[in-house]
């Protein structure tokens, strides 16, 4: 079954450390993203991908980094820059890429909840 | 800039009520609307879309209508089940018609948390 995968579902890190969180699509999508969700906020986009080795900054980058070396997988460094890294991740994909015509439909991983201690 | 207003929640019903939850939305252009649902500690499901005007999307008993002249996309269900429990959310997608210059990025609102009663 196709799908998007994100790995650990619960994270834990120490104050000060940097810390990767893995997505794998096997959808073969063009485009990748990663949010972030809040409680009552909604989400918010950190970075964005439309095609291999190649990304954008979203809303709130900041703090983050990522990586596009494959179409399959879009891991999101959360650096100890970040002041405030404890939340819920979600990474996304949809089939568009850079064509405009193609559905942007967005297909959801099941998230990892990261907590700083 | 683009954005989408949903009700605030949490919206709380007894089973077999009826449910709108209201979504209003600022765009330039002719945006996708997309209604999303998110359980308990899980990644979003896409619920149901439109993509243009009067466009009608349904989904397990739900639906919404895209209005441009009132920019709405409302979502309602005749008769919620305890299982329809949730995080619903409201998102566009800015449609670009001459294939240019959007991104094409999703704009959620805040969600309104829905909790059906037995």
């Amino acid at each position: 079954d196709g799908g998007i995968t994100q790995s650990p579902k619960y994270l834990f890190r120490k104050e000060g450390q940097n810390v990767t969180l893995s997505c794998e699509q096997n959808l073969n999508h063009d485009a990748m993203y990663w949010y972030r969700q809040d409680p009552g906020q909604g989400l918010r986009l950190i970075y964005y991908s439309q095609i291999v080795n190649d990304f954008q900054k979203g809303d709130i980058a900041e703090g983050y980094s990522v990586s596009r070396e494959k179409k399959e997988s879009f891991p999101l460094t959360v650096t100890s820059a970040q002041k405030n890294p404890t939340a819920f991740y979600l990474c996304a994909s949809s089939i568009r890429g850079r064509d405009r015509r193609k559905d942007n439909e967005q297909f959801f991983g099941p998230g990892t909840r990261l907590t700083v201690l | 800039g683009d954005s989408v207003t949903q009700m605030e929640g949490p919206v709380t019903l007894s089973e077999e009520a009826f449910l709108t939850i209201n979504c209003t939305y600022t765009a330039t252009g002719y945006p996708s609307l997309f209604w999303y649902v998110q359980y308990p500690g899980e990644g979003l499901q896409l619920l149901l879309k439109a993509t243009k005007a009067d466009d009608k999307g349904s989904n397990k008993g739900f639906e919404a209508t895209y209005r441009k002249e009132t920019t709405s996309f409302h979502l309602e269900k005749g008769s919620v089940q305890v299982s329809d429990s949730a995080v619903y959310f409201c998102a566009l997608s800015d449609r670009d018609l001459n294939y240019g210059g959007s991104q094409g990025n999703l704009i959620f609102g805040k969600g309104t948390k829905l909790s059906v009663k037995p």
